[in-house]
């Protein structure tokens, strides 16, 4: 069962423009969330993180929203660059019972268009 | 400081056979977790040691086992190899776990035959 589901596993958009990426939750549990992007042949790379308690983040380029009542979150990058093409992945864990067991979606490439 | 490193990078092996990974963590980071990555079942939780103890342990045959030593590097072994387990192996390491940030190594991409 697809606990954390990134239903787009693409997206396009032109640089300098806003990129939206979603993702979705079934565990209720699920209390801290996280945002990676990967290149390819690479590690997943931290980008940034959001606990339960708190509906925004912000980090430079990168927001994250979290909707509790919908089990939805998103990442903002705004302005999108060429050198944010990856794929990104959306993370979940239940910091009380599992610790740093994450649960990842099933990745968005994103492409930004020069 | 240096990153989390992961050796071998490549690996092909025959089916039966198994297969030890290792990894280094990231210096003062105590909880090393691992992951599976592959198309078609996405990235999946293996196991995590902190403290040379397993802390969790995700949905895996027995054939996949771990440890971890007293200077936190870890290891993975697979036995029995089978072909589904060709995969993106990758560790991440963290200071403690829980909502601290795990940071991850290159990985290792297992190539069974």
């Amino acid at each position: 069962d697809q606990q954390v589901k990134q239903n787009s596993p693409s997206l396009s958009v032109q640089e300098g423009r806003i990129s939206i990426l979603n993702c979705d939750y079934t565990n209720s549990m699920f209390d801290y969330f996280l945002w990676y992007k990967k290149y390819p042949a690479e590690g997943p790379t931290f980008l940034i993180s959001i606990s339960s308690i708190k509906d925004k983040n912000e980090d430079g380029r990168f927001t994250v929203f979290l909707n509790k009542s919908a089990k939805h979150l998103s990442l903002h990058i705004v302005p999108s660059q060429p050198g944010d093409s990856a794929v990104y992945f959306c993370a979940a864990s239940e910091v009380e019972t599992s610790g740093s067991r994450l649960t990842f979606g099933e990745g968005t490439q994103l492409t930004v268009n020069p | 400081k240096a990153g989390v490193t992961q050796t071998p990078r490549y690996l092909i092996k025959t089916r039966g056979q198994q297969v030890t990974l290792s990894c280094s963590p990231i210096s003062g980071h105590r909880s090393v977790s691992w992951y599976q990555q592959t198309p078609g079942q996405g990235l999946q939780f293996l196991f995590e040691y902190f403290s040379e103890t397993q802390r969790n342990k995700g949905n895996f045959p027995g054939r996949f086992s771990g440890r971890q030593f007293s200077n936190s590097r870890s290891e993975m072994n697979v036995s029995t190899l089978e072909l589904g387990d060709s995969a993106l192996y990758l560790c991440a390491s963290s200071r403690s776990g829980s909502t601290d940030t795990q940071y991850f190594g290159p990985g290792t991409r297992l190539t069974v035959l």
